[in-house]
């Protein structure tokens, strides 16, 4: 069975700084992806960035990449140059050959002016 | 392009009344998601669909949760007799594919159960 852990309930970062967020995965499935979402307090889920389980470089996205590291599964999300706008939930989640995806408890960022 | 649609946004009801939501997906889009979040919880995954096909329904309490999708587009969710534990945000996403496809969520349907 898939299982996503995100040990960080909360974290606070201040503006124009790095932050890492933390995520482990456990799966069995040799082919997955990994995802991370951002959910503000208005609620609706946005697609941050993916990472695929063969892919051998680090995804980026603009300020948002993913440290994975296969051998620990482990796939953090790191922002830089944080923004006030950054403030919000954020979800680790994988996919795997039973397509389901599977998230985590999530971690709540506050970016302080 | 337009997102995802959902409604209502909120619904409030009493237990063991029903209650239904729809969504409309990502037009192209042949996979369609219903996810479960309770307050304070990352969402589960409900039920999916590839075009009118269910793949997986293994989390959906069947005994009082429903869904369709007849033609392969829009779809609902219907839960017959609602309990309080069902209060929760339930979002729906849809996707190009099943599997290793980013997924696009809506807004999500907030349902309070008194």
């Amino acid at each position: 069975a898939q299982k996503i852990t995100q040990t960080q309930p909360g974290m606070f970062v201040q503006e124009k700084e790095a932050v890492t967020l933390d995520c482990t995965y456990d799966t069995s499935d040799q082919s997955y992806g990994l995802f991370w979402y951002k959910q503000p307090s208005s609620g609706e889920m946005i697609f941050l960035i993916y990472q695929g389980s063969y892919d051998e470089q680090n995804a980026t996205e603009g300020r948002y990449s993913l440290n994975f590291q296969k051998a620990r599964k482990s796939a953090n999300l790191v922002i830089s140059a944080s923004q006030l706008g950054d403030s919000a939930m954020y979800f680790c989640a994988m996919s795997g050959n039973n397509n389901d995806m599977r998230f985590g408890a999530g971690t709540r960022l506050t970016v302080k002016p | 392009e337009a997102g995802v649609a959902q409604s209502p946004r909120y619904k409030i009801i009493e237990k063991r009344q029903s209650v239904a939501f729809w969504c409309n997906p990502i037009s192209g889009h042949a996979t369609l998601y219903w996810y479960q979040q309770i307050l304070g919880q990352g969402p589960k995954l409900l039920i999916q669909f590839q075009n009118n096909g269910v793949v997986d329904d293994s989390q959906l309490p069947k005994d009082r949760f429903s869904a369709e999708r007849l033609k392969g587009v829009d779809s609902t969710l219907k839960i017959q007799p609602a309990k309080l534990e069902d209060s929760a945000v339930y979002l729906c996403a849809s996707s190009l594919g099943q599997g290793l496809y980013e997924q696009y969520f809506g807004p999500g349907t907030r349902l309070t159960v008194t």
